[in-house]
């Protein structure tokens, strides 16, 4: 099946750091890429979709100008977490999909400020 | 506004048992409805697909219905397994928005 990695897996940062997550399809072209978050016990919640060449589509209540989303291949995205606090501690997880309307998830990085 | 509810008890079942779960939503007609895998720590595996003309889809020891009118799915783990034990999530989608609404995930727990 479709494999999507996510790097790193794991980040502990100091507040006020940036810290950038990769997400990659391996063995297919992503033409959408999704960024979402999910605190503990709770669902998943999309973040801002994303597609190749073009500018991130965020979700109310998201920062554009705090979660930066870079798409600039059709197997890259980049999600980066500018000025990171502590309230931003969660877990990410990006997912991929081509064609057709199954989303592949990656494994999710789990992000903690200090 | 759009609501997907799962149960968000635990169910708890013996090995051997078969295990349903159930995902209701209200004001939205989606075009499709995923169930997807999560353990804990991990992102979400992609299980089955079923879509708004389809009643039933079924794959090795999974089933899952969609009923449009009662605006539910039902996900049916035959023959269950210690293994089965994680969050089950469904997730719908339409096709104008690509993007999924995922539900809260019910946790499974098969007991040997």
């Amino acid at each position: 099946g479709a494999v999507v990695s996510q790097h790193p897996s794991r980040v502990i940062c100091k507040s006020g750091t940036s810290v950038k997550i990769e997400c990659r399809s391996l063995d297919f072209q992503a033409t959408t890429m999704f960024w979402y978050r999910q605190f503990p016990k709770q669902s998943l919640m999309l973040m801002a979709t994303s597609n190749e060449g073009s500018k991130a589509t965020y979700e109310q209540g998201v920062e554009k100008d705090k979660f930066l989303i870079n798409h600039a291949s059709l197997t890259l995205s980049t999600l980066t977490v500018t000025s990171a606090h502590p309230e931003d501690s969660s877990f990410y997880i990006c997912s991929a999909r081509s064609a057709g309307e199954t989303q592949y998830f990656g494994p999710g990085t789990r992000l903690l400020v200090l | 506004s759009q609501k997907i509810e799962q149960n968000s008890e635990a169910l708890n079942i013996q090995e051997g048992k078969t295990a349903t779960l159930t995902c209701n939503y209200t004001n939205y007609s989606p075009a499709y409805l995923q169930w997807y895998r999560q353990d804990p720590g991990r992102g979400p595996v992609f299980l089955l697909l079923i879509r708004e003309n389809e009643k039933e889809k079924r794959k090795e020891r999974l089933k899952v219905t969609f009923d449009t009118t009662l605006k539910q799915s039902l996900f049916h783990i035959t023959a269950s397994q210690p293994a089965d034990s994680a969050t089950y999530l469904c997730a719908l989608g339409d096709t104008g928005r690509r993007a999924l609404t995922f539900g809260s995930g019910t946790r499974l727990q098969v007991q040997p």
